[in-house]
């Protein structure tokens, strides 16, 4: 079974400063996804991110990016210009050609104004 | 706009009541999903459900039992609560495909206190 790993459980970052959030997985799947949710405190789960693994180009959303290393099965995200907004509940998440998502345990962000 | 709707939000029940929490989506999608979220170990799948009266048991789905009588409906059933199963819950939908990257969108979630 795929397991995802995030071995922080708390991060801060101060407000318009840059940090990244860790993520490792285990899988002998070739092709699949990974995401990155994002669950405030309203507690609606927000999709943040996603990136293909066939793809080497590393995904980027606005101010969230990844750095996706497939040979070391990591999946890190950064925030950069951390926005008080951006403080959740984070969420790595993997999925292959099955439909169901393995996610991690979560890091909670906290941004410091 | 997509909409995945949990019918409570908060709910507080004894042990050994049958617990029903409901689920709707409004997107046509195939694929529905409960899942169980607790601090530290993130969300676990207890059930998953592909097609209207079809369902396939996630990680945890001891306990639990689930109903799918139409398209945009999937319940989750605690036949006797216990109190383990203080949690947030969380609903989820997706289409069905081949594609791996179809989004996932989730429910706001309920939150079940059994005392």
């Amino acid at each position: 079974a795929q397991t995802v790993t995030q071995s922080q459980p708390e991060m801060s970052v101060q407000e318009a400063e840059t940090v990244t959030l860790s993520c490792t997985y285990d899988t002998s799947e070739s092709d699949y996804y990974l995401f990155w949710y994002k669950q405030p405190p309203s507690r609606q789960m927000i999709l943040v991110i996603r990136q293909e693994a066939y793809k080497q180009q590393n995904a980027t959303e606005n101010r969230f990016s990844v750095n996706f290393q497939k040979a070391a099965k990591s999946f890190s995200l950064k925030i950069s210009d951390s926005q008080l907004g951006d403080a959740a509940m984070y969420f790595c998440a993997y999925k292959d050609a099955g439909n169901m998502l393995t996610f991690g345990g979560g890091t909670r962000l906290m941004v410091k104004p | 706009d997509v909409k995945v709707t949990q019918s409570s939000r908060y709910l507080v029940k004894r042990t050994g009541e049958k617990v029903f929490l409901e689920c709707v989506q409004d997107m046509d999608h195939e694929n529905m999903f409960w899942y169980r979220q607790d601090p530290g170990l993130g969300l676990r799948l207890i059930y998953f459900s592909y097609d209207v009266k079809m369902k396939e048991k996630g990680d945890i789905p001891e306990g639990y039992s689930v109903s799918r009588e139409k398209k945009e409906r999937f319940s989750l059933i605690l036949e006797s609560a216990s109190t383990n199963q203080t949690s947030m819950y969380l609903c989820a939908s997706s289409l069905w495909g081949t594609g791996a990257g179809n989004t996932i969108y989730f429910g706001e979630g309920s939150w079940l206190t059994v005392v």
